[in-house]
């Protein structure tokens, strides 16, 4: 069974710092290019990363680029985010999505339940 | 504001046919294909329709997808109170340079 786990949300201040992580079990994470959802509390979705499989090819959203860094270690089944200079905006949840594979695309066909990452002072 | 635009809410009695209407423009869904997820309260999405038309395992029949232009389709047949939810389209989007998603469609079975 295909799982993804999501940790390391919780609150932090403005301008702080938080590291997620994404645990993979159930199939051959090294061959799946990986993202990061997130999802702003009564609101809709926004995609924030994209990792390839080899993590050579790397994508971030305007609204995180440069201050997030998303990362992958295949021989932990693992997915990060690394998220600096935090801001209000950024509370949200973050889900970790496996993606299908299909070029130029937005489908993503497992994710993880979420961790709440709350900015504020 | 999402650069995919749905309506805020849809509703039918149990046994109707609901659709949901996701409009864009030519550099996303004029020029990628669509993808569907549907949202539990509490719980994370899941993946309804990709390419447009494609049902991924499990997911039953009566759900189907379509697009034409700059505009895609989400149809639900023989609704179920289990179908209430919130929906989203997605696609890629050629200007930002990565996926987008709609705002969301709240449907409720009546």
């Amino acid at each position: 069974e295909v799982q993804l786990v999501e940790s390391g949300g919780g609150l932090v201040q403005p301008g702080g710092s938080l590291r997620l992580s994404c645990t993979a079990s159930g199939f051959s994470f090294s061959t799946y290019s990986m993202n990061w959802v997130r999802q702003a509390p009564g609101k809709g979705l926004e995609w924030v990363s994209y990792i390839s499989s080899s993590s050579r090819t790397i994508f971030y959203a305007d609204s995180v680029k440069g201050r997030f860094t998303i990362s992958r270690d295949n021989a932990k089944n693992s997915l990060y985010l690394q998220m600096n200079s935090l801001r209000d905006e950024d509370t949200a949840v973050y889900y970790c999505a496996r993606d299908l594979g299909l070029p130029y695309s937005s489908s993503y066909d497992y994710w993880g339940q979420g961790t709440l990452v709350t900015v504020s002072s | 504001q999402s650069v995919l635009t749905q309506p805020p809410s849809a509703s039918g009695t149990p046994g109707q046919r609901v659709t949901i209407s996701c409009s864009g423009s030519s550099s996303n869904i004029g020029s990628s294909t669509v993808n569907w997820y549907h949202q539990l309260p509490g719980t994370a999405p899941k993946l309804l329709i990709y390419s447009n038309n494609q049902r991924p395992s499990g997911v039953p029949d009566r759900v189907s997808g379509s697009k034409s232009g700059t505009s895609a389709s989400l149809a639900i047949s023989g609704l179920q109170s289990e179908d209430e939810a919130d929906y989203y389209c997605a696609t890629w989007d050629d200007s930002l340079n990565g996926p987008v998603f709609g705002g969301g469609t709240k449907v409720t079975v009546l």
